[in-house]
């Protein structure tokens, strides 16, 4: 069964420091790996997109890593900042031979980050 | 540029009552879910359309209905609440639901409580 699991499921951490989410996923075959974030009350929004052939792709301070082989993707944070509190989802897209393919998106349970001043 | 528009954004009901959770994009997109999002547990997918009169169930459709008449609007029915269907809805599109998944663009959410 495809999946995805995220870790830590929350974390807590001082403004100015750095902090990596994990991403494990079991799905076969694999389109693409998104990053979503999501405040407290909103949607998610999108912050990066990688493909099976991508290994880094930065958005800001934001910088996800991916590792097709061991089905591996990490979010690191720099500099963290309060406005960076919110939940961040994993979202693996399947190779679908079908045209509703985004009907087989899988989502992670996402990793609430604590900014702390 | 308003992207996803749901409402309500709040409402209680009680067992037995029926109501229509309202989702409208600007963005003439193609594809557009709705996905209900429980403590612990990742976005679910119940219904997803991939254009304007054709509609398919995802993995929790049970107890709710959809329709798609316009590219614009996808309405999400509930046609007896229960109390497990109280949960936050997302409804979200995207330009591309077919051969790529593209990016998904998520309205703000409603908050049902079923009591």
């Amino acid at each position: 069964k495809n999946q995805v699991e995220q870790s830590p499921q929350s974390l807590i951490i001082l403004e100015g420091k750095n902090c990596t989410l994990q991403c494990n996923y079991t799905v076969s075959p694999f389109s693409n790996l998104r990053w979503y974030k999501q405040d407290t009350g909103r949607g998610p929004v999108s912050l990066t997109i990688m493909t099976f052939s991508e290994n880094t792709k930065s958005n800001g301070r934001y910088t996800a890593t991916l590792d097709a082989d061991t089905k591996q993707s990490s979010l690191h944070i720099t500099a963290s900042q309060l406005s960076d509190s919110a939940s961040y989802i994993c979202v693996v897209s399947p190779l679908f031979e079908g045209y509703s393919s985004a009907s087989k998106i899988i989502f992670g349970s996402g990793t609430r980050l604590s900014i702390r001043p | 540029n308003a992207g996803v528009t749901q409402t309500p954004k709040f409402q209680v009901l009680k067992t037995g009552q029926s109501m229509t959770l309202q989702c409208a994009q600007d963005m003439n997109h193609e594809y557009m879910s709705w996905y209900r999002q429980d403590p612990g547990m990742g976005l679910r997918l119940i219904h997803y359309s991939v254009g304007a009169g054709i509609t398919d169930q995802g993995e929790v459709p049970n107890g709710y209905n959809v329709s798609r008449s316009t590219t614009e609007d996808f309405p999400l029915r509930l046609l007896s609440a229960a109390p497990s269907q109280t949960s936050v809805y997302f409804c979200a599109s995207s330009y591309s639901g077919g051969w790529t998944a593209g990016e998904l663009f998520f309205g703000e959410g409603s908050r049902l409580t079923v009591l």
